[in-house]
C-alpha cells in the first residue's frame, strides 16, 4: 500500500479553523483518500474519504491536491471535541479492501 | 454511519485462560469483519480479515492459533484470545465494511467499534 506522511502533532485553537495536511507522493490512480479520528479510548471514526474531486460533509471537507500527491483535511471551527489522532489513509477499492494505519497526527485543540 | 458493537468493552482474565470478544454490525450485514490490535501510544495494527462463511486471513507475524477468528453470520465475528498471557494485553477493535450513502451515492467504508481492553494478569 502507498504511504502517508503526516506531521505528528498540531495545535489550534477552539473556534478556529485547522488544516490537518497529508502528503502521499506514491499514491496510485485507483488510491482513495481515507480520514479517520480516533478520540482517547475509542474505537477510530470515518470522517470523510475521496478519489479526486474536493468533497464536503457535515464534519469536515477534503481538499486534494490536482496531482493528488497530497491533501488536506479542513476542519472548519474547531471544538474541544474535535481533539484526536487524525489518521490519513490510502486505500484500493474493491474487494481488496485493508485499511494501513500510520502514526497519525494529534491534534490538540486550545480553550 | 453504520454501528458496529463490540463486547465486552473490557475484560480483565489470568494468565493461561481464554477470552471471547464479539463484534456485531448491528444495523447493517457486513460480509467482511476486520480486527485489529492497538497497544499503548501506538496506532492500530490490523490483526485479520474475517470473511463470513470461510476462514480467516491473518497478517504475517499473527499467530492463527492463538487468535480464532469466527465469522458465523452476516453480523457477528468474534475473536477469542486462547491461553491468553500478559503480553497479549491491549486494546483490540473491529471494523465492518458497511455502505455509507452520501448525497445518493453509495460507498463501502469501514466503521469501528469501540474497542475491547484486555488486561490479562
Amino acid at each position: 500500500d502507498a504511504k502517508t506522511t503526516q506531521p505528528n502533532s498540531m495545535e489550534s485553537n477552539e473556534e478556529e479553523p485547522v488544516h490537518l495536511p497529508c502528503n502521499h507522493s506514491t499514491i496510485s490512480g485507483t488510491d482513495y483518500i481515507h480520514w479517520y479520528r480516533q478520540l482517547p479510548s475509542q474505537g477510530p471514526e470515518y470522517v470523510i474519504h475521496g478519489l479526486t474531486s474536493n468533497v464536503n460533509n457535515r464534519m469536515a471537507s477534503l481538499a486534494i491536491a490536482e496531482d493528488r500527491k497530497s491533501s488536506t483535511l479542513i476542519l472548519h471551527r474547531a471544538t474541544l471535541r474535535d481533539a484526536a489522532v487524525y489518521y490519513c489513509i490510502l486505500s484500493r477499492g474493491g474487494s481488496n479492501y485493508k485499511l494501513t494505519f500510520g502514526k497519525g497526527t494529534l491534534l490538540t485543540v486550545n480553550p | 454511519g453504520a454501528v458496529v458493537s463490540q463486547h465486552p468493552s473490557w475484560v480483565i482474565c489470568k494468565s493461561g485462560t481464554s477470552v471471547k470478544i464479539e463484534c456485531r454490525s448491528l444495523d447493517f450485514q457486513a460480509t467482511t469483519m476486520f480486527w485489529y490490535r492497538q497497544f499503548p501510544k501506538q496506532s492500530l495494527m490490523l490483526m485479520a480479515t474475517s470473511n463470513e462463511g470461510s476462514k480467516a486471513t491473518y497478517e504475517q507475524g499473527v499467530e492463527k492459533d492463538k487468535f480464532l477468528i469466527n465469522h458465523a453470520s452476516l453480523t457477528l465475528s468474534t475473536l477469542t484470545v486462547t491461553s491468553a498471557h500478559p503480553e497479549d494485553s491491549s486494546f483490540y477493535i473491529c471494523s465492518a465494511r458497511g455502505e455509507l450513502v452520501v448525497e445518493e451515492s453509495s460507498y463501502n467504508e469501514q466503521f469501528f467499534g469501540p474497542g475491547t481492553r484486555l488486561t490479562v494478569l
